[in-house]
Parts: structure tokens; C-alpha cells; sequence
């Protein structure tokens, strides 16, 4: 049963060019969230996608925006990139019907790791 | 809002030694917390969770947390080290506000020396 999947796995970009990331839930899963983790720092939250919406967003600004598809799956798209975006973007997916939902479980994928020149 | 702060950003010990990460919380209604490993170059493996059941939390590979409310703390622990536990330990803690989001802490690197 494959997990989450992220792609790519790693890229390079400069200041004001514009990213893509992409993630494939575990299969089962509806809900697609995104953090940022910097270097030697804890992963932010930076949205979370339900039915294709986003459904809450953390403390990023608006270069950062999201899709998600009727598949589940989900994209995380930078414009006008900083150097201070250069981290590595982790995908986490989690079912809306697994319960008590403050006790539910993220699975994480590997991670894109973006750098930015 | 809710947080977790952990203590140490690096713990050292030898091959066989008590491990224990150290993470303090807080948080205005009852948490749910967790504990999560990140190996290099992959995603974060869930440890353990606490979701109010016991207070005594047994997770994979030997660890287990102790949640104390008087103290706030989330303490992860495993009695003997193995080289293969070296990797970077996130505390978290949910922010339920309709959806799941987790709060995490800015985690501790366990080195383990043979």
C-alpha cells in the first residue's frame, strides 16, 4: 500500500521564479495538508485541502496557494520565490471520517526539498 | 493557542543508555499530543500518540510517553538506545478547530554512540 508520494524530491530554483509541488494522498485518504520545514526548524502549517477547498491556512502569505483535485491528490504552488523559502515542503494526508478528528493520525511523505538561489 | 517546546536541541547517549526527550506543552483545552521521528532524507513516522485513554503511551520500536498534567509535559523515553534510534524527534500537539492541524515543536536530534 503505497503512502504519500511527493514529487519532485528535489529542485533548485532562483529568486522570483515560481514552484509546483506536488503529493499523492495514501490511498484511503481525503484530506491533503502542507507544512514547511527550514533547516533545523519543526514543520509549519501552512493550509489544509477537504472537497477540493482550502479549508484553514496558517501564518503564509498569498504567493503560496494551493489545488486540490476530485482525485484527492494536491498542489502546492510558490510564486515570486524568496530565499527564505528555500525548506523542505512535506505533505501530510488524513481521512475526515477517522474519528475523533483532533486525535487524527497525518501521514507524511518524504518531502520536496526546494532550494532557492 | 496551543504549543509544545522541546528541551535540548541535540541528547547524546551511548548504545544501551536510557533515552529521554524532554517536551512541555500548552494548551487551553485537554491535548491530544504526539510524538513523531524524522530519519534523514524521509517524512515523519508517527511514534505515539495521546489521546486522553491512558496516560501511559506505549508507541513503536520501544518507546513510550508519560503524559503529566500537573507538569505539562509529554516526556518520550525508551530504555536501551540502539543505533538505528538516531534521528531527529518532533513533539506536536493538535490544534483542533475543525480539521486536524498539528502544532509542532522545533524538535531534538538523538545521537547514539556505540
Amino acid at each position: 500500500d503505497a503512502g504519500v508520494t511527493q514529487s519532485p524530491t528535489h529542485l533548485i530554483k532562483t529568486r522570483g521564479q515560481q514552484v509546483t509541488l506536488r503529493c499523492s494522498p495514501k490511498s484511503g485518504h481525503d484530506t491533503v495538508s502542507w507544512y514547511q520545514q527550514a533547516l533545523g526548524q519543526g514543520p509549519q502549517f501552512i493550509f489544509q485541502y477537504y472537497e477540493e477547498e482550502e479549508r484553514q491556512r496558517g501564518n503564509f502569505p498569498d504567493r503560496f496557494s494551493g489545488h486540490q483535485f476530485p482525485n484527492y491528490s494536491s498542489e502546492l504552488n510558490v510564486n515570486a520565490l524568496l530565499l527564505g523559502d528555500s525548506a523542505l515542503y512535506l505533505c501530510a494526508s488524513s481521512s475526515a471520517g477517522q474519528g475523533s478528528a483532533g486525535a487524527n493520525v497525518l501521514t507524511f511523505g518524504a518531502g520536496s526539498r526546494l532550494t532557492v538561489l | 493557542a496551543q504549543s509544545v517546546t522541546q528541551l535540548g536541541s541535540h541528547v547524546s547517549v551511548s548504545e544501551g543508555a536510557l533515552v529521554l526527550l524532554r517536551c512541555n506543552y500548552s494548551s487551553s483545552v485537554p491535548p491530544y499530543l504526539f510524538w513523531y521521528v524524522q530519519y534523514p532524507n524521509q517524512g515523519l513516522q508517527l511514534l505515539l500518540k495521546y489521546t486522553s485513554a491512558a496516560t501511559l503511551v506505549k508507541g513503536i520500536n520501544g518507546f513510550e510517553a508519560e503524559f503529566k498534567k500537573s507538569e505539562t509535559s509529554f516526556h518520550l523515553t525508551k530504555p536501551s538506545a540502539h543505533m538505528r534510534d538516531a534521528a531527529e524527534y518532533f513533539c506536536a500537539v493538535s490544534e483542533y478547530t475543525g480539521f486536524q492541524k498539528l502544532v509542532f515543536g522545533t524538535g531534538t536530534r538523538l545521537l547514539v554512540s556505540p
